[in-house]
């Protein structure tokens, strides 16, 4: 079963801030990785997808990375903005589940100004 | 652009209710998805279709029915309410399976059972 791991729960830093968040996932075989904005009372919104054959993938200020073999990925946040407030997850696409993905429970960023 | 639509966005039932929470998407895309998020939690997966007549079961489908009669549409039916379903329910859609494929999620609707 796969299961998936975000550390740290909270983080609150300063604004402009380069930061780091951390996913890790127990199952390799994955298909690909995804990294979730959410706002309050909002949906979730899509802001980058690892294929299982990607290294890294970039948009912006944001750049996430995937390491199959140590089961693990990051978003990196440069320069962070007190717009960048909101919880971020990750998910993963298994190989054997077909279209369906695990997520972890999230990382809630405070950036302040 | 509407892209994945959820109604209610509010709801509080009384244990043993029931109601439907109602998802369209106007993407025409095939795969439409059903998740709850608790406080502090990932999402679970409740239900999903490949398209229009075929669903299936994710990890937590207990208490739940769902129906997908056209492409657009996916509801999701509570039968008899229990506090257990107090949460928060997502709505989602992708155009395929490929592995560069994203998810579009709706708004949600936060749900009290009482």
């Amino acid at each position: 079963k796969q299961e998936v791991t975000q550390i740290p729960a909270a983080l609150s830093v300063p604004e402009g801030e380069n930061l780091v968040l951390n996913c890790s996932f127990t199952d390799s075989a994955i298909y690909n990785l995804q990294w979730f904005r959410q706002d309050p009372g909002k949906g979730l919104t899509s802001l980058l997808l690892i294929q299982s054959s990607q290294r890294e993938q970039t948009s912006g200020r944001l750049n996430a990375s995937l390491d199959k073999s140590s089961g693990r990925s990051t978003l990196y946040i440069a320069a962070s903005q007190p717009g960048d407030s909101a919880t971020y997850l990750c998910a993963v696409r298994r190989e054997t589940s077909g279209s369906r993905l695990t997520f972890g429970e999230g990382t809630q960023l405070t950036v302040n100004p | 652009n509407a892209g994945v639509t959820q109604t209610p966005k509010f709801r509080i039932l009384k244990i043993g209710q029931s109601m439907t929470l109602q998802c369209t998407q106007d993407m025409n895309h095939n795969y439409m998805y059903w998740y709850r998020q608790d406080p502090g939690m990932g999402l679970k997966l409740i239900y999903y279709s490949v398209g229009a007549g075929i669903t299936d079961k994710g990890e937590v489908p207990n208490g739940y029915n769902v129906s997908r009669s056209t492409t657009e549409d996916f509801p999701l039916r509570l039968e008899l309410a229990a506090p257990s379903q107090t949460s928060v329910y997502f709505c989602a859609s992708s155009r395929s399976l490929a592995t560069n494929e994203k998810l579009f999620f709706g708004s949600g609707t936060q749900l009290s059972v009482l």
